[in-house]
């Protein structure tokens, strides 16, 4: 079974700054990596899809991927209180489904 | 669109009883997931399924049974319900294995 790994947190960040949101996969022949939103109560939200090495920009969230490291990030610049919620990784299972990670508790103080 | 729905929202059940959870998209998705979620964990796949009439388990199957008969329909069954199954069950769909949408959830207790 492939493994995701997150800081579970809480990752405490004020308002205006930059939140770097970290992940790590086990499976070398991964290829497909997303970051899903939840705030709490509600179900995930896709945020953020990568599938090449380097960096994809969307609005204020860029996330970052280096297939030889095995590694994903989530940046989110000029933070807001809105964005306080739990972010989870997930990362393609041989194309047939997720697995995900134990998301990371961000919380944006005003 | 209604996007993907379930039923129950809230559920209480008594240690041996049976359910069934109900789940719908209208979106045409060939995908269809169940999931689990604990407190203050990820999200842990039971079943999914690739197209009507074909399921696969995922990693945690147990006490679960699934069928497919539609595109639209997945339902999730519970038989002998026990306290380990209180959770949080969330069902998604995508047209391709990306970019999965959730449904609002139902949240089972076993008691």
């Amino acid at each position: 079974q492939k493994e995701v790994e997150q800081n579970s947190g809480p990752l405490s960040v004020p308002e205006g700054a930059i939140a770097s949101l970290n992940c790590t996969y086990s499976d070398r022949g991964s290829q497909s990596f997303f970051w899903y939103r939840q705030y709490s109560g509600k179900s995930p939200e896709l945020i953020m899809s990568i599938y090449s090495n380097g960096d994809k920009e969307d609005g204020r969230f860029t996330a970052q991927l280096n297939k030889a490291s095995q590694y994903v990030s989530l940046l989110i610049r000029d933070s807001q209180p809105s964005d306080s919620a739990t972010y989870l990784c997930a990362v393609d299972n041989y194309g047939q489904n997720f697995v995900f990670g134990p998301g990371t508790r961000l919380s944006v103080l005003p | 669109n209604a996007g993907v729905t379930q039923t129950p929202k809230f559920r209480i059940l008594k240690i041996g009883q049976s359910m069934t959870l109900q789940c719908a998209q209208d979106m045409n998705h060939n995908y269809m997931y169940w999931y689990r979620q604990d407190p203050g964990m990820g999200l842990k796949l039971i079943y999914y399924s690739v197209g009507a009439g074909i399921t696969d388990k995922g990693e945690v199957p147990n006490g679960y049974n699934v069928s497919r008969s539609t595109t639209e329909d997945f339902p999730l069954r519970l038989e002998l319900a026990a306290p380990s199954q209180t959770s949080v069950y969330f069902c998604a769909s995508s047209f391709t294995v990306y970019e999965q949408y959730f449904g609002p959830g139902t949240r089972l207790t076993v008691t």
